[in-house]
């Protein structure tokens, strides 16, 4: 079946550097949504991207949509504490509704 | 405030009994998700439904029943034929409007073996 690959799975970053997350296919996929998951919560949609090329920035993160449509990458800029939690990748196909997510990346950030 | 509800926070099972686990949403969604999440696994599809009364199995669908028999309720039952049920469950939903619209989810019921 369709897998989404995240690595690594954990990242230890200081408070305020910028961080990068890369998320990757051997499938394609027409859609990816970027989301972040805190302890004991539901997924928190970040950031919906459509088209292959896209750039969409939600304050400080920012997505892309890679142009072969097999990966997308996530930034965070200027991080915080509040910034810790997993961050999914998640790919929809055309042919359903149906989301395949990565196991995602958990976010440490030292004060 | 328009979202998604689930219940209760917290469920615990004893050995050969089903749970129903309750997933309600105001938001006018038509199609609606149950995941199971376990460490280090992400998140895998056990059952969606795209309209009332119609349902179809997700990835790990065995030990587990659905129904939809309203538009904004989509209960989980966790049967005794799921031997391993420990894990956090999340309930999504999403609009069907135009183009793929994105899931949104509830905080999640933690369902534990006693």
């Amino acid at each position: 079946g369709q897998q989404l690959n995240q690595s690594p799975q954990s990242m230890f970053i200081q408070e305020g550097e910028d961080v990068s997350m890369n998320c990757t296919s051997s499938s394609i996929f027409n859609t990816w949504l970027w989301y972040k998951q805190d302890p004991g919560e539901g997924p928190v949609l970040l950031i919906a991207l459509y088209k292959a090329g896209e750039l969409t920035s939600n304050g400080r993160l920012t997505a892309q949509f890679g142009i072969t449509r097999k990966d997308s990458f996530l930034n965070i800029s200027a991080s915080i504490p509040s910034d810790v939690g997993i961050y999914f990748c998640a790919g929809l196909t055309g042919a359903n509704s149906k989301l395949t997510f990565g196991k995602g990346i958990t976010l440490s950030v030292r004060p | 405030d328009g979202g998604i509800t689930q219940s209760p926070k917290y469920l615990f099972r004893k050995e050969g009994q089903n749970v129903t686990l309750s997933c309600e949403q105001n938001l006018n969604h038509d199609a609606m998700y149950w995941y199971r999440q376990d460490p280090g696994q992400g998140l895998r599809l056990i059952y969606y439904s795209q309209i009332v009364n119609d349902f179809q199995k997700g990835d790990i669908a065995e030990g587990y029943s659905v129904s939809r028999e309203k538009k904004e309720s989509f209960p989980l039952t966790v049967t005794s034929a799921q031997k391993n049920p420990t894990a956090f469950y999340l309930c999504a939903s999403s609009a069907k409007q135009g183009r793929f619209q994105p899931q949104h989810f509830g905080d999640g019921t933690r369902l534990s073996i006693l």
